[in-house]
C-alpha cells in the first residue's frame, strides 16, 4: 500500500541532544513537508521541500534542520537549539509541480517529549 | 489576530445529530479550502476539498464556503460515534503560498451513543 511512514512513534530527547525523526513515502510525490502540532493549536509548518536536494524554511524553522537526498525520504533533526521541542510532529507529502492547490497526505506522526 | 479562527470546542452531540463546524478567516487571498479529520494520535486525513463559494456534498458530509463573508463550514448529517475526532480546517491562496496550508486550531468532536 502506498503511504507515508513516520518513525519512531514516540521519541524522548535529553537536554542538549539532537534527535532525528524519519519520514519515508512511496507515493512518488515530489513535495514533502514537516509540521508541528501543539495542543490547542493548528499545525505549523517547519520546513518543506519541492524537489530533491532543495528545501525551504517554513514559519517555525529555528532549531530544526532537514535534508532531502532522496525523493522518498525527508528526515527532520530537532537540534539542541530548539528549547521547546515537545510536540507532535507530522510529515506530509503532495504530488508537487508548483500547483497551489496541492492536496497534502499525512503520516501518522511522531510524539517527541523531553526527559 | 490569527489568519484562521476555529472554535476548539469541545463539542459533544448525541448519535444521529447534525453537526456544524465552522472557521473564519481574514486573508482574502485564500482560494482553496479543506477539512481534515484527525483521530487521536494519528495524522490528519483529507475529508473535503473545495474551491469556489457554495456547497459540496460527499455522503453525510457537506462543505460550505462563503468567500464574501470569509466563512467556511462542515456539516455532518446523521453523526456516528466513529465521527468522534478533531476536525481541522485548512486553506491556501496567494502567489507565494505554494504548498503552505494555514490551519485552524481544530475542533474536538465527540458523538456519544
Amino acid at each position: 500500500d502506498g503511504g507515508i511512514t513516520q518513525s519512531p512513534k514516540y521519541l524522548f530527547r535529553k537536554e542538549g541532544q539532537n534527535v532525528t525523526l524519519s519520514c519515508e513515502q512511496n507515493l512518488n510525490h515530489d513535495a514533502m513537508y514537516w509540521y508541528r502540532q501543539d495542543p490547542g493549536q493548528g499545525l505549523r509548518l517547519i520546513y518543506y521541500s519541492q524537489i530533491v536536494n532543495d528545501f525551504q524554511k517554513g514559519d517555525i524553522a529555528e532549531g530544526y534542520s532537514v535534508s532531502r537526498e532522496k525523493k522518498e525520504s525527508f528526515p527532520l533533526t530537532v537540534t539542541s537549539a530548539q528549547k521547546n521541542p515537545t510536540a507532535f510532529y507530522l510529515c506530509a507529502s503532495s504530488i508537487g509541480g508548483g500547483r497551489m492547490n496541492e492536496k497534502l497526505f499525512f503520516g501518522s506522526g511522531t510524539q517527541l517529549s523531553v526527559l | 489576530q490569527k489568519e484562521v479562527e476555529q472554535d476548539p470546542g469541545p463539542l459533544s452531540v448525541p448519535e444521529g445529530a447534525i453537526v456544524s463546524l465552522n472557521c473564519t478567516y481574514s486573508n482574502s487571498a485564500f482560494q482553496y479550502f479543506m477539512w481534515y479529520r484527525q483521530y487521536s494520535r494519528k495524522g490528519p486525513e483529507l475529508l473535503m476539498y473545495t474551491y469556489s463559494s457554495g456547497n459540496k456534498e460527499d455522503g453525510r458530509f457537506t462543505a460550505q464556503v462563503d468567500k464574501s463573508s470569509k466563512y467556511i463550514s462542515l456539516f455532518i448529517r446523521d453523526s456516528q460515534p466513529s465521527d468522534s475526532a478533531t476536525y481541522l480546517c485548512a486553506m491556501i491562496g496567494g502567489g507565494t503560498s505554494y504548498g503552505k496550508l494555514t490551519f485552524g486550531q481544530g475542533t474536538i468532536l465527540t458523538v456519544h451513543p
